[in-house]
């Protein structure tokens, strides 16, 4: 059973640092790994998606890597800004669930709580 | 990218009644999903809305608690039938296009 793990839980830090956000998964043999963000009573907005092939993913301020092999991957967050803070998912497809119509079937982390100060 | 509209975005409901939720998707998607959020957890998979056929319940969900319609390839709801307060959280509707999954805004329903 997949399980995927985020640290830290919280974190808060004045505005302008760099940051990052680490996720680990139980079973390397997965499909994609996507990261979310979620504001406090909100859905969930898609930040980065990283193919299994893929090491790495850049959007804008963000740069997500994957490490298979050993299970992790980590979110970087460029010069934090206040708008940046939110809940940050980490979230695994496995490989066994990566068909027919499982593609939704998303093992998620419990979330790092960021918030960055003015 | 792929806009999902759910409504209602919150109610409050009493013990025992149910409450439908709708997901409208802004294009055609084979696959449609529905997720719970309890207050403080994660995201875990109710089903999946299968387009013309009954949906696919994870572990733990079963239909009568959770009767899921999904009449064509932009829409889809979800019932939560006789409510407790333990179904209060947030509901969430996502989509599967484009290589990735897309969320909606979620329901958050407290039950009473």
């Amino acid at each position: 059973k997949q399980e995927v793990t985020q640290i830290p839980a919280a974190l808060s830090v004045p505005e302008g640092e760099n940051l990052v956000l680490n996720c680990s998964f139980t079973d390397s043999a997965i499909y994609n790994l996507q990261w979310f963000r979620q504001d406090p009573g909100k859905g969930l907005t898609s930040l980065l998606l990283i193919q299994s092939s893929q090491r790495e993913q850049t959007s804008g301020r963000l740069n997500a890597s994957l490490d298979k092999s050993s299970g992790r991957s980590t979110l970087y967050i460029a010069a934090s800004q206040p708008g940046d803070s939110a809940t940050y998912l980490c979230a695994v497809l496995s490989q066994r669930d990566a068909g027919g119509t499982s593609y939704g079937k998303l093992t998620f982390g419990q979330g790092t709580i960021l918030t960055v100060h003015p | 990218s792929a806009v999902i509209s759910q409504k209602p975005s919150r109610d409050i409901c009493q013990r025992g009644t149910s409450l439908t939720i709708q997901c409208q998707v802004d294009s055609q998607v084979t696959m449609m999903f529905w997720y719970r959020q309890q207050p403080g957890q994660s995201l875990t998979l109710i089903a999946t809305a299968n387009q013309g056929s009954e949906a696919t319940y994870e572990s733990g969900f079963v239909i009568d608690k959770f009767p899921i319609s999904r009449p064509n390839l932009t829409f889809s709801t979800l019932t939560v039938s006789n409510m407790s307060p333990e179904d209060s959280s947030i509901y969430l509707c996502s989509a599967y296009t484009f290589g990735e999954l897309f969320f909606g805004e979620g329901s958050r329903l407290t039950v009473l």
